[in-house]
């Protein structure tokens, strides 16, 4: 149980397109995921939390209109990185609250950014 | 807010060998306190946590860590370590006042390689 998906685990894209990353709970309702983005060799940083119905919040330093955040079920958080350029190339991983401050991480998207 | 420091980025050890791997962390509140694994193409998976209690805590595959609320530290400890325990060991918080939905902080992460 408590298994987190995400779609797809690898993207390249042209620079100024969008890109969606989604984000699933494959056998449990998650009220909260998060987004953490994570540079080659250093740590997860987290990027911004997404409640089912509501606005994401953002942390700090982090773009609300170039990293759009919709929390459309209690199941799927997507992550759209608008006009894309190479410094978004990242790996961005999500994760999802179960029970109680314990988070389950997929696996992560590689984003390539040409 | 919160920050985590993890003293070793890369640690190598035989099988066997005792592992303590170090965390520290700076935040002005309680904390609550995790170590995830990640190991060689999987993703991070939860190796133990401390919410309140018994500062020792055990998690799986027989690692430890204790909390030491004077130190501002979180060590992870293993006894005797074993070839499949090479991956990638994080530490990470998050504060107590945040009702068990805050997102986390990570330190930077320890490569660990068991040599067999």
């Amino acid at each position: 149980g408590a298994v987190v998906s995400q779609h797809p685990s690898r993207v390249i894209c042209k620079s100024g397109t969008s890109v969606k990353i989604e984000c699933r709970s494959l056998d449990f309702q998650a009220t909260t995921m998060f987004w953490y983005r994570q540079f080659p060799k250093q740590s997860l940083m987290l990027m911004a939390t997404s409640n089912e119905g509501s606005k994401a919040t953002y942390e700090q330093g982090v773009e609300k209109d170039k990293f759009l955040i919709n929390h459309a079920s209690l199941t799927l958080s997507t992550l759209t990185v608008t006009s894309a350029h190479p410094e978004d190339s990242s790996f961005y991983i999500c994760s999802a609250i179960l029970v109680y401050n314990e988070q389950f991480f997929g696996p992560g998207t590689r984003l390539t950014v040409l | 807010a919160q920050s985590v420091s993890q003293h070793n980025h890369h640690v190598i050890l035989s099988e066997a060998a005792s592992l303590e791997l170090g965390c520290n962390y700076s935040y002005g509140g309680t904390v609550n306190l995790f170590w995830y694994v990640q190991y060689p193409g999987q993703h991070l998976q939860l190796l133990l946590k401390y919410f309140s209690g018994d500062p020792l805590v055990k998690g799986i595959k027989g690692f430890e860590a204790e909390f030491i609320k004077s130190k501002f530290s979180f060590n992870l400890r293993k006894p005797s370590v074993q070839w499949s325990d090479t991956a990638e060991y994080f530490c990470a918080v998050n504060a107590r006042s945040g009702g068990g939905a805050d997102g986390l902080t990570f330190g930077k992460g320890t490569h660990l390689i068991i040599q067999p």
